[in-house]
């Protein structure tokens, strides 16, 4: 079974700092998806990354690509609260989407 | 078209009783994934529909589960006898099947069984 670890799986930054959450997963998919979840909240689609190399960026946040390395970074620039939440990647295998383990990031003034 | 719908947003049962949830798509949207997520943890798969054809289904979902997508359009899911175990936030999720696959989640039913 397909397996998406994310790394850490908690973060607590202050703000201003940058920091990168890690997600590997162990299947071949060149389709990957990252999602922020507010608690109690449904999920938001953040970035949709469809090829090898595939890098988009939306304000502070900026998500990255390699397939050949099973690999996807959301990379947080100068994080702020706002920014607090938890974040999930998900893997898609043409049937389902497999999503990580979620990273849960707390931005502290 | 706002979006994913789905409903009711709560929903508290007694154990063994039967519960439904609904979700209505965005409608242009030709597939329709369910999701449970438990505290703390990521969305696991249930089940998809492309069209009306249910085309791929969890080994999370027993026999107790079922879905539905009539015409392709609303899905509805349905839990026999719940247990306290079923106790989750189901999620509903729709998209188009071709190059962007990306899926839109609807606001989630919250069930709890006491």
């Amino acid at each position: 079974e397909l397996k998406v670890e994310q790394n850490p799986l908690f973060l607590s930054m202050q703000e201003g700092k940058n920091y990168t959450i890690y997600c590997n997963y162990s299947t071949t998919s060149d389709r990957l998806y990252w999602y922020r979840q507010d608690p109690g909240k449904s999920l938001e689609s953040l970035f949709v990354l469809l090829s090898n190399g595939a890098v988009k960026q939306e304000g502070r946040l900026m998500a990255s690509l390699d397939t050949k390395a099973r690999l996807s970074t959301l990379h947080i620039t100068a994080a702020v609260h706002d920014l607090s939440a938890t974040y999930f990647c998900a893997v898609d295998t043409g049937n389902q989407f497999y999503f990580g383990t979620g990273t849960s990031l707390t931005v502290i003034p | 078209d706002t979006g994913v719908s789905q409903d009711p947003r709560h929903k508290i049962t007694k154990r063994g009783q039967n519960v439904t949830f609904r979700c209505d798509p965005i409608s242009e949207h030709n597939r329709l994934y369910w999701y449970r997520q438990t505290l703390g943890q990521g969305p696991e798969f249930l089940t998809y529909f492309q069209n009306e054809a249910q085309l791929e289904k969890s080994r999370l979902l027993s026999d107790r589960f079922s879905a539905e997508r009539p015409k392709g359009s609303f899905s509805t899911l349905e839990i026999q006898r719940t247990e306290q175990g079923d106790s989750a936030m189901y999620l509903c999720a729709s998209s188009f099947r071709g190059p962007n696959t990306e899926a839109f989640f609807g606001q989630g039913t919250r069930l709890t069984v006491v």
